[in-house]
């Protein structure tokens, strides 16, 4: 089987703009997270989605959302840029609505924002 | 923020050491996982031990889980060059969303 996928893998953007990325879980998961991982901050959960729904939010800015289409593939979407968005941004999928299943993660996309 | 926290932050030991991980968490969990990442990349799921379970097994790793303290070590034995990597314990409170630990950056020497 397939694992996630993400794409692109690098991106290099300027402030004010915004970025789309785009994941595509393991065939037949439905549930599709979103992290943000950074050298001061970690990783830290942005959202999840199950059956095209937002489930869960994380604490971030309005500037970032997502969607997730009936294919079960989702994309996040970051506005107005600003430097410190500049991350390795991961998704991940698993099987149910929640609790007690494996993520499976993808290799990530790198977004540089100058 | 960062539910879990993990200890050691840095690790450096010889091929054929055992390597401990210990993660430490605040509230009430539903499952923890381990996850290892190689240089900035994705993670790779390693084990995932459920919180009524209090020892798990998967090849050279052992992890244990102690709700009362709140606390889980990771045991790498017989280390590779190869287990180099960052390790981050992950736990899930409330359903898909995992709260990541700062991670434990292990260098295994040849």
């Amino acid at each position: 089987k397939a694992g996630v996928t993400q794409t692109p893998r690098y991106l290099i953007k300027t402030r004010g703009q915004q970025v789309t990325l785009s994941c595509s879980p393991i065939s037949g998961h439905r549930s599709v997270s979103w992290y943000q991982q950074t050298p001061g901050q970690g990783l830290q959960f942005l959202f999840e989605y199950f059956s095209e729904t937002q489930r869960n939010k994380g604490n971030f800015p309005g500037r970032f959302s997502g969607r997730q289409f009936s294919n079960s593939r989702s994309e996040m979407n970051v506005s107005t840029l600003e430097l410190g968005d500049s991350a390795l941004y991961l998704c991940a999928s698993s099987l149910a609505q929640g609790g007690q299943e494996t993520q499976y993660f993808g290799p990530g996309t790198r977004l540089l924002v100058l | 923020s960062q539910q879990g926290e993990e200890d050691p932050q840095a690790l450096s030991i010889q091929e054929g050491e055992n390597a401990t991980m210990n993660c430490s968490y605040k509230t009430s969990i539903n499952n923890l996982q381990w996850y290892r990442q190689n240089s900035g990349r994705g993670l790779v799921h390693l084990i995932l031990i459920r919180s009524n379970e209090r020892e798990k097994h998967s090849g050279r790793l052992r992890v244990t889980l102690d709700t009362s303290k709140k606390s889980s070590s990771l045991l790498i034995t017989a280390s590779r060059a190869a287990d180099t990597a960052s390790y981050f314990c992950a736990t899930d409170v409330e359903g898909n969303m995992l709260t990541f630990g700062g991670g434990t950056r292990l260098m295994v020497k040849p």
